[in-house]
């Protein structure tokens, strides 16, 4: 079974440059979860979607950054226009949801944005 | 709100000795527990997890014990190879939230 996945794995870009961020997650997993994880700590929920839906986004920076999970699968997570201080590991992870290890999150290999 | 606190690294052992990492939490309810660990280099994977009071996880030799009256979940290994070296993070399941809430993480390094 393939395993939460995420592309760029690297990003180096100019500050106040856009950025974007995309996850693919566990087949049948319907929910998907956005962590900041900066260096040298553990990771942050940025948002959470049920479904297409974003039931948890509140600690995303909604003037810079934005997620979308179109058709409830694959989800995009951009940043615009990025700061330095954006520099960290973007990691997306995915779970069931429901049902017996509902709670058990996947993560995939994470994108590290470096901000210029 | 919950929180998690985790003994503080980094940790430097050699290869075969008994490894204890500490973890304690606050929460309200009863939360989920976690041990995740993160190679260089690569995403957080599972390494165990605990549902309920006195719950012991247990994979690749690691163990920890969900002790609810001292509220803690101690990951152990009898004894440590050199791939064991990565970074530890002990996590719990915001059940209200249904997010992961982590510690900051404890680098593990082992030495043959």
């Amino acid at each position: 079974e393939a395993g939460v996945v995420q592309s760029p794995r690297y990003k180096i870009i100019e500050k106040k440059q856009p950025v974007a961020f995309w996850c693919n997650p566990i087949s049948g997993h319907n929910t998907l979860y956005w962590y900041l994880q900066n260096l040298g700590q553990g990771p942050e929920l940025l948002i959470r979607y049920e479904n297409e839906e974003a039931v948890d986004d509140s600690q995303l920076p909604k003037d810079r950054f934005s997620a979308e999970r179109l058709k409830g699968v694959d989800s995009t997570l951009k940043i615009q226009p990025a700061e330095l201080g954006d520099s960290a590991v973007y990691l997306c992870a995915s779970s069931l949801g429901a049902g017996e290890g509902a709670d058990t999150q996947y993560f995939g290999p994470g994108t590290r944005l470096t901000v210029l | 709100g919950n929180s998690v606190t985790q003994m503080e690294g980094p940790v430097t052992l050699s290869e075969e000795a008994f490894l204890t990492i500490n973890c304690t939490y606050t929460a309200t309810g009863y939360p989920s527990l976690f041990w995740y660990v993160q190679y260089p280099g690569e995403g957080l994977q599972l390494l165990l997890k605990a549902t309920k009071a006195d719950d012991k996880g247990s994979n690749k030799g690691f163990e920890a014990t969900y002790r609810k009256e001292t509220t803690s979940f101690h990951l152990e290994k009898g004894s440590v190879q050199v791939s064991d070296s990565a970074v530890y993070f002990c996590a719990l399941s915001d059940s209200g939230a249904q997010k992961l809430v982590f510690g900051q993480g404890t680098r593990l390094t082992i030495n043959p």
